[in-house]
């Protein structure tokens, strides 16, 4: 079973400033990784998908990279609305499982 | 626009059943796989179940396999999670989710959740 580890668990930035977040997965995933944002009291939306394709509706300012055990999801100048958790996730097809990082919140400092 | 609207939440007793149902609109209901996916209060995601278009193929996280059932039913656009012998540990947030079709093992809709809480 995949597990995958996000780092940090905060991060305190202010807007403008440039996030980075990281997500390393327990054994190779190659680039079947996808990574979500829940703002506070809203269900979670697909961000970026295959490691570095952004969603449908998703602003330029969210990149994907990364591929094999170490993900990464850059978020060039943070907005208000940005400051939410994130969480990556990864698909098995056998045993067919959908697994979650445990997310990363992105607070103002 | 695409919606999936969950019910059913609420409070049950240790050793208890529930019934969640989600509502699908706004896409074709029939193309689409779905999934549960749920999340303790202030905790992380985890998913729960999958079932295919058809119903024909389910799968479960051992966390609740042999206690929850999902089931669907195209004819009225609609997906169930029968949970029983439910535990304290099994309170949070229930999300309906619709498995991305362009993209495999993405989740591209989700619902707004229901709440259920296993307490005495």
């Amino acid at each position: 079973e995949i597990v995958l580890t996000q780092s940090p668990a905060t991060l305190s930035l202010s807007p403008g400033e440039r996030a980075t977040l990281s997500c390393r997965a327990s054994q190779s995933v190659s680039r079947s990784l996808g990574w979500y944002q829940q703002r506070p009291g809203q269900a979670p939306r697909l961000l970026i998908y295959d490691a570095s394709n952004r969603a449908t509706g998703i602003p330029g300012r969210f990149s994907g990279s990364g591929s094999g055990t170490d993900f990464t999801l850059t978020i060039t100048s943070l907005e208000p609305e940005d400051f939410a958790v994130y969480y990556c996730q990864h698909h098995d097809s056998w045993p067919p499982t959908w697994t979650f990082g445990q997310g990363t919140k992105v607070e103002i400092k | 626009e695409v919606q999936l609207v969950e019910s059913g939440g609420g409070l049950v007793q240790p050793g208890g059943s529930l019934r969640l149902s989600c509502a699908a609109s706004g896409f074709t209901f029939r193309n689409y796989e779905m999934n549960w996916v749920r999340q303790a209060p202030g905790k992380g995601l985890e998913w729960l179940s999958y079932i295919s278009l058809s119903g024909a193929t389910i799968y479960y996280a051992d966390s609740v396999k042999g206690r929850f059932t999902i089931s669907r039913d195209n004819a009225k656009n609609s997906v169930h999670l029968q949970m029983d012998s439910l535990r304290a540990e099994d309170t949070a947030f229930y999300y309906c989710v619709r498995a991305s079709t362009e993209v495999e093992g993405m989740f591209d809709y989700w619902g707004q959740g229901t709440l259920v809480t296993v307490s005495s």
